[in-house]
């Protein structure tokens, strides 16, 4: 967790309500990806990312290697949103072995 | 369209016995191949990857070994189970060139008693 911070640790939203999740990166990340946890443990790809934007539906990510780091944004947030948050950093130099965020929680209530 | 499959989806062991866990991955040729495990309420911690048959290296073993016997095929296990070898574990994948995403199995939830 500490070559990615993932913020917020956890966080409760409104259904219908915005938000954004953020990961800075201590290392010299290449790419990056973000993923949803669900409640049974699946991992569901979100966004891989090299530098730059992508969005898909309501979700939106956004990757700078320069600043170093990276932003996940939800929109009208849904009661199926709810899970955990990981990205998930590739350093230079080493693509073997993707550096893990310690995850955000989210709960999304009716 | 790629597959992957885990085997078993489930299992509670006793402490000192032995545990292989499977992973398939069909639909595509040649995969890069990595082992996580995760605690609860954790991140993923990756166990060991292979970029071919016969081939593997370790990140953390925590006592365990891995093996890939086919190129579709990647198994972990150890002969004797600890009670902090309890967890999620999980399988996945990667193009051997190109992209660099990773893609997941559902994984095994493991129980050691």
């Amino acid at each position: 967790g500490d070559k990615v911070k993932q913020s917020p640790s956890a966080l409760s939203l409104q259904e219908g309500t915005n938000s954004a999740l953020r990961c800075n990166f201590s290392i010299a990340a290449t790419t990056v990806q973000w993923f949803l946890q669900n409640p049974r443990g699946s991992l569901i790809n979100l966004f891989y990312l090299v530098p730059g934007t992508k969005e898909n539906g309501r979700l939106k990510s956004a990757f700078d290697s320069k600043e170093s780091y990276s932003t996940l944004h939800i929109r009208d947030a849904q009661l199926e949103d709810s899970g955990t948050y990981f990205c998930a950093a590739l350093n230079v130099g080493d693509n073997s072995k993707l550096i893990w965020g310690l995850g955000t929680s989210l709960v999304v209530n009716p | 369209a790629q597959t992957i499959h885990q085997w078993p989806v489930a299992e509670i062991k006793a402490v000192g016995s032995p545990l292989s866990l499977g992973c398939t991955i069909k639909g595509k040729s040649s995969p890069n191949l990595y082992w996580y495990w995760q605690a609860t309420g954790g991140t993923l911690q990756q166990l060991f990857y292979s970029i071919t048959v016969g081939q593997v290296e370790s990140v953390v073993q925590l006592n365990l070994s891995a093996s890939r016997p086919k190129d579709d095929q990647f198994i972990l296990s150890t002969e004797k189970l600890l009670l902090s070898h309890s967890g999620f574990y999980l399988c996945a994948w990667r193009r051997d060139w190109g992209g660099r995403e990773q893609y997941f199995g559902p994984g095994t939830r493991l129980t050691v008693l």
